[in-house]
């Protein structure tokens, strides 16, 4: 139980094009998805928190314009980076949070998506 | 920010116990403390979590000291599988669970 999965699991783009990732809780439903940036050899860096229905809160220093986030129902997110660019290029990760998990609310994540920007 | 800190690196024997500290000194009441694990190019895998109390599952085991300050997490057995960096989180479920990934502990079992 608790899978997480994301789609594309890499990507390829060249610069000034758009590329959207899919988060997907397969077994559950996910009131709140959490996504995250992870450079090489650097820990995971949370860039924004999603609920369902809601606008998304972005951490300080992330560019909302630049990386559009829809939460559309209980078991998908998805991540638009707009008009990419090399320094974009990244392993972004998802997490789902279970809907009314109560007291410890365990976040599972995704297998992660590589984008390269050419 | 992460308000967590752990040693960068640990090696340990295959078959052997596999003891990763964390500092949590200035965890509030009521933060729970997470561990995940995460094999290179992958994400990150839920091992455990507790509040006070010590916790046990079939992956591990956690000790938290009575003031919370600190944590244990501890592989029974480690095998060359249990090679990954591990991730102590501390966070609040009522205040957005946000989680602050520290640098984490490159575990290494050895052979």
């Amino acid at each position: 139980g608790a899978v997480v999965s994301q789609h594309p699991s890499w990507v390829i783009c060249k610069s000034g094009t758009s590329v959207k990732i899919e988060c997907r809780s397969l077994d559950f439903q996910a009131t709140t998805m959490f996504w995250y940036r992870q450079f090489p050899k650097q820990s995971l860096m949370l860039m924004a928190t999603s609920n369902e229905g809601s606008k998304a809160t972005y951490e300080q220093g992330v560019e909302k314009d630049k990386f559009l986030i829809n939460h559309a129902s209980l078991t998908l997110s998805t991540l638009t980076v707009t008009s990419a660019h090399p320094e974009d290029s990244s392993f972004y990760i998802c997490s789902a949070e279970p809907r009314g998990a109560g007291g410890s609310d365990t976040q599972y994540f995704g297998p992660g998506t590589r984008l390269t920007v050419l | 920010d992460a308000k967590t800190t752990q040693p960068t690196s640990m090696d340990c024997a295959e078959g052997r116990a596999a003891n990763l500290p964390c500092n949590h000194s200035t965890i509030s009441g009521n933060e729970y403390v997470y561990w995940y694990r995460q094999i290179h190019s992958q994400g990150p895998q839920y091992i455990i979590h507790g509040l006070k109390n010590n916790e046990t599952n079939e992956m591990a085991s956690l000790i938290i000291t009575e003031d919370r300050k600190s944590s244990t997490l501890i592989l029974p057995h480690a095998t060359l599988r249990d090679t990954a960096v591990y991730y102590c989180i501390v966070s609040a479920p009522n205040t957005g669970n946000q989680f602050y990934f520290g640098t984490g502990t490159s575990l290494t079992v050895i052979p």
